[in-house]
């Protein structure tokens, strides 16, 4: 079946810095890919949509300058929040799809700023 | 935004009992799916059901659309503690038979005692 792998799986570290979260799609060719947010015991929320080659479309209330979103190729999609601080600790899913298909989901990062 | 409600918020069963859990949206999909996810792990596909199906089996899964009502229910029978995990649904809005942005329901947590 399809697979997606996210990575780092966890990560700690100080505020302020910047911190790359990586998805990639590792049998299938991700047209489009996915970054959600998900607080504990709650629902994922939607942050971007991004697809292979154009820029990622934010919704509204993210702060696209915060969440930077990179999908330079078919198989990779990067998330890196910037200057992070502790209100963005949060845990992290991706997820991609090619044209025709249903979403896949990554094991998701868990993102802590002290 | 979220425009999935779910209900229960969390159910604790026994182990062999039956586990039912509904999903409301509010606008017209294209289909609607459902999705576990451990603790701390990323989502795992359960079942898709399209708007046109009333009911669709997986296993110990039975799914139920009522398009009319905008509702779904999951229907998990002879439950197993390795059942235990949280449950989403989502709503795809896309038109046709493509796959869009999925719009997930807050989840069910559910707890099956041994």
């Amino acid at each position: 079946g399809a697979v997606v792998s996210q990575h780092p799986s966890r990560v700690i570290c100080k505020s302020g810095t910047s911190v790359k979260i990586e998805c990639r799609s590792l049998d299938f060719q991700a047209t489009t890919m996915f970054w959600y947010r998900q607080f504990p015991k709650q629902s994922l929320m939607l942050m971007a949509t991004s697809n292979e080659g154009s820029k990622a479309t934010y919704e509204q209330g993210v702060e696209k300058d915060k969440f930077l979103i990179n999908h330079a190729s078919l198989t990779l999609s990067t998330l890196t929040v910037t200057s992070a601080h502790p209100e963005d600790s949060s845990f992290y899913i991706c997820s991609a799809r090619n044209q025709a298909g249903p979403q896949h989901f990554g094991d998701g990062t868990r993102l802590s700023i002290l | 935004s979220q425009q999935g409600e779910e209900d229960p918020q969390a159910l604790s069963i026994q182990e062999g009992e039956n586990a039912t859990m509904n999903c409301s949206y509010k606008t017209s999909i294209n289909n609607l799916q459902w999705y576990r996810q451990n603790s701390g792990r990323g989502l795992v596909h359960l079942i898709l059901i399209r708007s046109n199906e009333r009911e669709k089996h997986s296993g110990r899964l039975r799914v139920t659309l009522d398009t009319s009502k905008k509702s779904s229910s999951l229907l998990i029978t002879a439950s197993r503690a390795a059942d235990t995990a949280s449950y989403f649904c989502a709503t795809d809005s896309a038109g046709g038979t493509s796959y869009g942005k999925l719009t997930f329901g807050q989840g069910t947590i559910l707890t099956v005692h041994p």
